[in-house]
């Protein structure tokens, strides 16, 4: 069992430019979501899945794009950098089964948008 | 709507000193449940404790206890002679039914010899 595995680690872009943040699991959980670490601001929801084909916003969705087509895969798409989007992204997953909802989490890209 | 708070942003002590890190939530959901993580300097998340909204036992794990009060809205983390291994921070987070995790903004502990 890998777990959750993200990549990649660590990432720099120039404003403007796009790209795709990998996540993937191999635990069968239904339940994926990124999450952004800013200091002070503890871990804040981006977009979360309930299994494959549905996707929502969480708490700071807007400049980021998602899509779960596999049970094993949730990536996290930035169409057009941008400096605030700076920041350590977290993927994880858990079991939507009440009573089991421990999320396990990614080892986490850092990310710097210059 | 959910909300976590965790007041203490950091905090200092002298090892072997006992520390207590706060939490309070907020929910209007009556399932719920409530977790701690550690994120020590290398930077992972490690899972410590969860907690479903009804089940208010104390909880004790060698060094490490947790003190749920439904009536206060608080989950309490404490440590207990603490070491410079639980230099980290620590979050509290809270998860309604559905799996969506909100966490508290996290209180940075320094465990100093």
């Amino acid at each position: 069992n890998a777990g959750v595995t993200q990549t990649p680690k660590f990432q720099v872009l120039k404003t403007g430019q796009s790209m795709t943040l990998q996540c993937a699991q191999d635990m069968n959980h239904e339940y994926m979501s990124w999450y952004r670490q800013d200091p002070g601001m503890g871990l804040r929801l981006i977009h979360y899945s309930v299994g494959a084909g549905i996707t929502d916003q969480g708490e700071v969705p807007n400049g980021y794009n998602v899509s779960r087509s596999t049970t094993e895969d949730f990536p996290l798409r930035l169409l057009s950098a941008a400096p605030s989007q700076t920041s350590v992204y977290f993927c994880a997953s858990s079991y939507l089964r009440t009573g089991y909802n421990e999320q396990f989490f990614g080892p986490g890209t850092r990310l710097t948008v210059l | 709507a959910q909300k976590v708070t965790q007041a203490q942003t950091e905090i200092s002590v002298v090892e072997k000193e006992d520390v207590t890190l706060d939490c309070v939530y907020e929910t209007r959901d009556t399932t719920y449940y409530l977790f701690w993580y550690k994120q020590p300097p290398s930077g992972e998340l490690v899972f410590l404790i969860r907690r479903n909204s009804f089940d208010e036992q104390n909880e004790i794990s060698g060094r490490y206890s947790w003190n749920f009060q439904k009536s206060t809205s608080s989950f309490n983390f404490t440590i207990t002679a603490s070491q410079v291994v639980d230099s980290a921070v620590y979050f509290c987070a809270l998860s309604e039914a559905g799996g969506k995790l909100i966490f508290g903004q996290g209180t940075e502990l320094s465990v100093k010899p």
